[in-house]
């Protein structure tokens, strides 16, 4: 079964550094998402991109967060620098397209000393 | 804005114990709403797309209903394999496809 794969699974940091989490969606799968679920919350989105397009970052702090996904496959997040409250679950969703059901993967726990 | 809330925050259950949660919404142009079990430190896994009111699914123990303003997931006899955090998102028409989500109901299932 298809899965969408995310690494690491853990990222311990200090303040002020940077860090980078990977995600590759499910095979052909166009549209990637990337959320950021605090504890004892629900994800929330960060970015989507469709193909290698950014289609909506407006809730990427753009200061510090940027996103890529350079050949339209696999995609990459980056903090820089991060700051204590960046502490979270980062996941990663992909889905076939539109408005298709969005698949996520098992999630980066970051945590920001 | 869209707007999810989900009640109860957290419920337990004993074995055998049939429940409802809720999730109740506010969106401009409902096209579709989707209920995801979230197990402790792992990604959300889909369970369930509904998209119009009327419209009701099922799996295994587990039954959504959508109404025009609310869903309703449906446990009934749980075991405690379905202690998770079952989390409800809706999306809206338009160009932009991103799931709103409510903050969840942490489910236990005692034995």
């Amino acid at each position: 079964e298809a899965e969408v794969a995310q690494s690491p699974r853990y990222k311990i940091t200090e303040k002020s550094q940077a860090v980078a989490f990977w995600c590759d969606p499910i095979s052909g799968h166009a549209t990637l998402y990337w959320y950021r679920q605090i504890l004892g919350q629900g994800p929330e989105l960060l970015v989507q991109f469709q193909d290698e397009s950014v289609v909506d970052d407006s809730q990427l702090p753009k200061d510090r967060f940027s996103a890529e996904r350079l050949k339209g496959v696999d995609s990459t997040l980056k903090i820089q620098p991060a700051e204590l409250g960046d502490s979270a679950m980062y996941l990663c969703a992909s889905s076939s397209g539109g408005f298709e059901t969005q698949y996520f993967g098992p999630g980066t726990r970051l945590l920001v000393l | 804005e869209d707007q999810v809330t989900q009640s109860p925050e957290a419920l337990r259950l004993q074995e055998g114990e049939s429940s409802s949660l809720n999730c109740s919404y506010t969106v401009s142009g409902l096209r579709g709403l989707f209920w995801y079990r979230q197990d402790p430190g792992k990604g959300p896994e889909f369970l369930f797309t509904l998209y119009s009111a009327g419209e009701e699914k099922e799996k295994e123990r587990l039954k959504a209903t959508l109404t025009k303003k609310e869903s309703f997931l449906h446990i009934t006899a749980p075991k405690p394999e379905d202690s998770a955090t079952y989390l409800c998102a809706v999306q809206a028409g338009g160009s932009n496809y991103k799931l709103t989500f409510g903050k969840g109901t942490l489910l236990t299932v005692n034995p």
